[in-house]
């Protein structure tokens, strides 16, 4: 079965720290994963994913994420924080084969808040 | 292209109302979703479709019913709503043929409060 865990439901920063929010998933084979941002009152809007391709996968509004199947990670980061980040992240995978094709698996997600 | 709509964006039903709430996607996919999201529970599945005419149970499909008649349409049911099932509903649709990576579109969601 897929699962998706994310380290941490709240995660502060200062402006222009670092971001680092952390999701680990099992899977007995490497799946597709993502990583979507939610702004309050929005839908999810897709931030990245890996496709098997490279490993590092760089996003929209300066993030990125790391594929590393040894460690079963995919951690998203941004080398500077701004207040726009402020938002809830959520990691998902999907099984690249099987009878539940097409389905994401999300994490619980991670609250991402940014001080001034 | 509007991408993922959702109707009606806000709603409030008293106890063992029916409800319907459509979700259109104009992007030609094959699949589409409808998630339930929760304060600390991310989102999960109730129901989702990999083609006109078929429907399959998510996590928590019990208390709602869906149809997929159309396409570009996926219509999501509560026959007698519960309080339990105020939350905020989101739509999605994946999959084109030109596309395999199942990357999900999200709707704006619908808030529903049952009282």
């Amino acid at each position: 079965a897929q699962s998706v865990t994310q380290l941490g439901s709240h995660v502060s920063v200062s402006e222009g720290a670092l971001v680092l929010l952390r999701c680990n998933y099992s899977s007995s084979v490497p799946p597709y994963l993502f990583w979507y941002v939610q702004y309050p009152n929005q839908g999810l809007q897709l931030l990245l994913k890996y496709t098997s391709a490279a490993t590092l996968v760089k996003g929209i509004n300066g993030f990125e994420a790391e594929f590393k199947k040894s460690e079963t990670s995919f951690h998203l980061t941004k080398p500077s924080a701004h207040m726009s980040d402020a938002a809830e992240y959520f990691c998902a995978v999907s099984r690249v084969r099987g009878s539940t094709l097409g389905r994401l698996y999300f994490g619980r997600g991670t609250q991402l808040t940014v001080w001034p | 292209n509007a991408g993922v709509t959702q109707t009606p964006k806000f709603r409030v039903l008293k106890t063992g109302q029916s409800m319907t709430l459509l979700c259109a996607q104009d992007m030609n996919h094959e699949y589409m979703y409808w998630y339930r999201q929760d304060p600390g529970m991310g989102l999960r599945l109730i129901h989702y479709s990999v083609g006109e005419g078929t429907t399959a149970k998510g996590e928590v499909p019990d208390g709602y019913n869906v149809s997929r008649l159309k396409k570009q349409n996926f219509l999501l049911g509560l026959e007698s709503a519960a309080p339990s099932q105020t939350s905020v509903y989101f739509c999605a649709s994946s999959y084109s043929k030109s596309n395999d990576y199942y990357e999900q579109y999200f709707g704006p969601g619908t808030r529903l409060t049952v009282t």
